[in-house]
């Protein structure tokens, strides 16, 4: 079974740290999503990644397809980073219309 | 900005009473999906739609569950005779495509069965 596993499952940083949170997976994808969601439980695309890097403001993404390993970096956190981080995959395999296997999710907390 | 909407926001009903969840996907997309996180636990894939019929669908998705795109925006998901174990939150997502595309998320319709 196909998995997706991310790392760790919860992360408290104070105010201004440097946050990595990494996914990895088991076999070929063609997509990898950063998603996050916020305790109201509403979902939103941060990232969708195929091979090599992406940057949004404070947030950064990446991708090994070699090493099948995604990392979210977040720089000089804040509070309101405060959320669920979820790794998501579209494997490669044939018939596949999209559908994405979620990770478990990486809850992290920014204190001020 | 064009975004996935979903109603109602919370469903509260009774064990063997049918509930249908609607979705208005973004409006040039032509990939639809549903997906359900039960409290506490990962989101799952529940089925994918394109072209006016399901492309896949999960072992969840079992006869209970039917999806439909009843006319040019609604795209809805309806669960026939609701068991305890419904209960979550349900997510509907669309794309402009299915491969390399970004998946936009509704906000989530919470289901809870009584």
């Amino acid at each position: 079974k196909n998995e997706v596993e991310q790392s760790p499952q919860n992360l408290t940083a104070q105010e201004g740290e440097f946050i990595t949170i990494n996914c990895s997976y088991s076999v070929g994808i063609s997509a990898l999503h950063w998603l996050q969601q916020h305790p109201g439980g509403g979902i939103v695309s941060l990232f969708m990644l195929s091979s090599g890097k992406k940057k949004h403001g404070r947030l950064i993404a990446t991708i090994n397809i070699q090493e099948k390993h995604s990392s979210l970096h977040i720089t000089a956190s804040h509070p309101r980073d405060s959320a669920v981080y979820i790794c998501a995959v579209r494997y490669n395999y044939g018939g596949s219309q999209g559908n994405l296997i979620f990770g478990k999710g990486t809850k992290l907390s920014v204190k001020p | 900005e064009p975004e996935v909407t979903q109603t109602p926001s919370h469903q509260v009903t009774q064990m063997g009473q049918e509930v249908i969840l609607r979705c208005v996907p973004i409006s040039n997309h032509l990939y639809f999906y549903w997906y359900r996180q039960i409290l506490g636990q990962k989101v799952e894939f529940l089925v994918s739609f394109y072209n006016n019929e399901i492309s896949e669908k999960s072992e969840i998705f079992d006869d209970q569950f039917s999806v439909e795109r009843p006319d040019g925006s609604n795209f809805t998901l309806k669960i026939r005779s609701t068991k305890l174990e419904d209960s979550a939150m349900y997510f509907c997502a669309s794309s402009e495509n299915a491969d390399y595309n970004e998946q936009f998320f509704g906000p989530g319709t919470r289901l809870t069965v009584l």
